[in-house]
């Protein structure tokens, strides 16, 4: 059964913190994504990865980076945390070609 | 430009057909997918159509018309476990060789019995 994790469920972290949000997949699979979900915007790519260490910006980039060391592994950095960032964030995977499976999303509330 | 529009809401009682309009302007196409989004959880596949015409699977059918930029979800008998949000995205191409997904905001689905 194919699955992508995501380390947290809910966080809360301070205004000028540094925040990871760490996604993992178990299919093998070449691309990752990372989207944050606001009520009314619907969900916005912020990066994406179609290879170990390739990156590429999505719409909403500012303010974020990524990394993307192995294959599996595709993690969201937020450098100094703004209020602004209060978000849904959800990862997600692919072949090439198909359709993207998501993980089960990180509430972040940044104070 | 991108943009896709979709409705915000809707309702419809159980048994009942709905149909679930989306409406996309994109830079390019390579093809439109329906996910389904339950309250609190990760969106889920449901459809994917890249040429013109109705796509059936069970009771979900999505249709898509590539010269009228526009595609619809067809939910039959309706069970209360449907009330979700259903999301309409679309495939384009940035760059030759990789696609990345614009989605619409999604349309929130209640039913009622």
């Amino acid at each position: 059964d194919v699955k992508v994790t995501q380390s947290s469920r809910y966080l809360v972290k301070r205004t000028g913190e540094k925040v990871f949000l760490e996604c993992v997949q178990d299919m093998d699979h070449e691309n990752m994504f990372w989207y944050r979900q606001d009520p009314g915007l619907g969900l916005r790519l912020i990066y994406f990865s179609y290879d170990v260490k390739m990156k590429e910006k999505g719409d909403i980039p500012e303010g974020y980076s990524v990394s993307r060391e192995k294959k599996e592994r595709f993690s969201l950095i937020l450098e100094s945390a703004s209020t602004n960032q209060t978000s849904m964030y959800l990862c997600a995977s692919s072949l090439e070609g198909h359709s993207e499976f998501f993980g089960p999303g990180t509430r972040l509330t940044v104070l | 430009g991108q943009n896709i529009d979709q409705p915000t809401e809707m309702t419809a009682t159980e048994g009942a057909i709905v149909q679930i309009n989306c409406t996309y302007q994109t830079s390019g196409f390579n093809g439109l997918f329906w996910y389904q989004q339950h309250a609190g959880e990760a969106p889920t596949f449901l459809s994917y159509n890249v040429l013109d015409g109705l796509e059936e699977k069970g009771r979900f059918s999505s249709f898509l018309s590539r010269s009228k930029g526009y595609s619809y979800l067809l939910l039959k008998e309706l069970q209360m476990k449907d009330s979700a949000s259903y999301l309409c995205a679309v495939r384009v191409a940035p760059r030759r060789g990789y696609n990345k997904l614009i989605f619409g905001a999604g349309t929130r689905l209640a039913v009622h019995p």
